[in-house]
């Protein structure tokens, strides 16, 4: 399996557009979670699914935040309107059954809003 | 729920050893885990611990755990100018949650 795939690798935006990103996990992985990483807050779990049903998205920080799982290999993290507060690198990372085992994680994609 | 504490920063001299260490409120997870980021890329699964053990040691990788004190530790014997990256302590909270990472230890070698 080629891993986590996230795309865009950088994505650079201006303040008020929509902005999508995109994650495949690994194929088998029941779980997949996005996180969010800033100098400021380290890492920050956003929200995480379990056989494509969003669990728990008490850590998306605004309605501007949304995010979809509509089949096992495919998810997205939408920002509308974007704010430069949202600049960061976002990470999605998929594990198989059980939280307590390894979570791979892509090579994230960098967010500028301008 | 789980909380995880990290010192931000730790520079050492190549050749020296680093310890970068880790604290958690509340686990009762089977194992806790160190991941390893390289500037520009994701998180990668460095070692873990199983919870009782109270050490483990991977070639020049020494995991400590004090399940009494909630501390954890990593230390790195001989380290090299590749080992600068950002190590994140993960413990998984109670009731079988996703990870909890700390904010990771930016670790800086100088030669």
């Amino acid at each position: 399996d080629a891993g986590v795939i996230q795309s865009p690798r950088h994505e650079v935006t201006e303040m008020g557009q929509e902005v999508t990103l995109r994650c495949k996990p690994i194929s088998g992985h029941d779980y997949l979670f996005w996180y969010r990483q800033t100098m400021m807050r380290g890492l920050e779990l956003l929200i995480y699914f379990n056989n494509n049903v969003p669990i728990d998205d008490s850590g998306m920080p605004e309605d501007r935040f949304s995010a979809k799982m509509p089949n096992a290999s495919f998810s997205t993290l939408k920002i509308q309107p974007s704010e430069p507060r949202d600049s960061a690198v976002y990470f999605c990372a998929s594990s198989s059954t059980g939280f307590a085992t390894e979570a791979f994680f892509g090579q994230g994609t960098r967010l500028t809003v301008v | 729920g789980e909380d995880v504490e990290q010192s931000l920063f730790l520079s050492v001299r190549e050749g020296d050893s680093s310890v970068i260490n880790c604290t958690y409120t509340d686990s009762s997870s089977t194992y806790l885990y160190w991941y390893k980021q390289e500037p520009g890329a994701g998180l990668q699964l460095l070692t873990y611990i199983f919870s009782n053990m109270d050490m483990k040691q991977d070639q020049r990788l020494t995991v400590l755990l004090n399940k009494k004190d909630k501390h954890l530790s990593l230390r790195i014997a001989d380290t090299q100018t590749g080992d600068s990256a950002i190590y994140f302590c993960a413990v998984p909270n109670s009731g079988n949650t996703p990870l909890v990472f700390g904010k990771g230890t930016r670790l800086s070698v100088i030669a």
